[in-house]
């Protein structure tokens, strides 16, 4: 039973180009949700996601950055005109639905994006 | 003010003695509190889940404060493989998907 999984593990991008990391639920999860992890600091909720439907995207930045959970295929997290700023780790984490009782995320190994 | 405070140690621990840390919340419509380790660059990964009447999990002991909004995690005969962060989790009623991280707690034992 293949975890979450995630990639690119590391991307390195300039300035200015964009960025795309994607994500994979666990099996049987219909529920993807985003994380990002700046260096020395916790992780902050970015946008959560079931299939074709954004549900909270209260932590996404408001410019550049976008997320997807189409029918078919990964969760896509999108960062177009990347800065230094965007440099961190960016964790996918997956759960079954809500009503099903779940309470707990399991975390994909990360995606860990360098803006030169 | 965050709304999940950590203090970042390290705390230095001699292989099996005991290391316990607190973590504060602000936020009292929060629900539900886990203890999540993550070792140095890579995910993080559920230890345990906190209930209110406290619980143990092996060598593990959770505890959880409403009143005064905090939760701790104490470690019992630690061992050299409980080197990592502790990162203590809070999700609030009013938003399930979005869980609130503290920054971590660093907990170094030594032989």
């Amino acid at each position: 039973n293949a975890g979450v999984m995630q990639n690119p593990r590391h991307l390195v991008r300039r300035r200015g180009q964009e960025a795309r990391l994607r994500c994979s639920p666990m099996k049987g999860h219909s529920h993807v949700y985003w994380y990002r992890q700046l260096p020395e600091e916790g992780l902050k909720f970015m946008v959560y996601l079931q299939k074709e439907n954004i549900i909270d995207e209260s932590g996404m930045p408001k410019e550049r950055f976008s997320a997807e959970f189409p029918k078919e295929g990964p969760s896509i997290l999108r960062i177009q005109q990347v800065v230094r700023g965007d440099s961190a780790a960016y964790f996918c984490a997956s759960s079954p639905p809500p009503e099903s009782g779940a309470n707990v995320l399991t975390f994909g190994a990360g995606s860990r994006l360098t803006v030169l | 003010r965050k709304e999940v405070e950590q203090d970042p140690g390290p705390f230095n621990v001699p292989e099996g003695a005991t290391v316990a840390f607190n973590c504060t919340y602000s936020n009292s419509a929060s629900q539900s509190f886990f203890w999540y380790r993550q070792d140095c660059r890579k995910e993080p990964k559920l230890l345990m889940s906190v209930y209110s009447s406290g619980n143990e999990d092996g060598r593990f002991t959770a505890q959880l404060n409403r009143a005064s909004q905090y939760i701790s995690l104490l470690i019992r005969d630690s061992k050299l493989s409980d080197s990592a962060t502790y990162l203590c989790v809070v999700r609030r009623t009013d938003s399930w998907g979005k869980l609130q991280f503290g920054a971590g707690t660093q907990v170094v034992v030594t032989p």
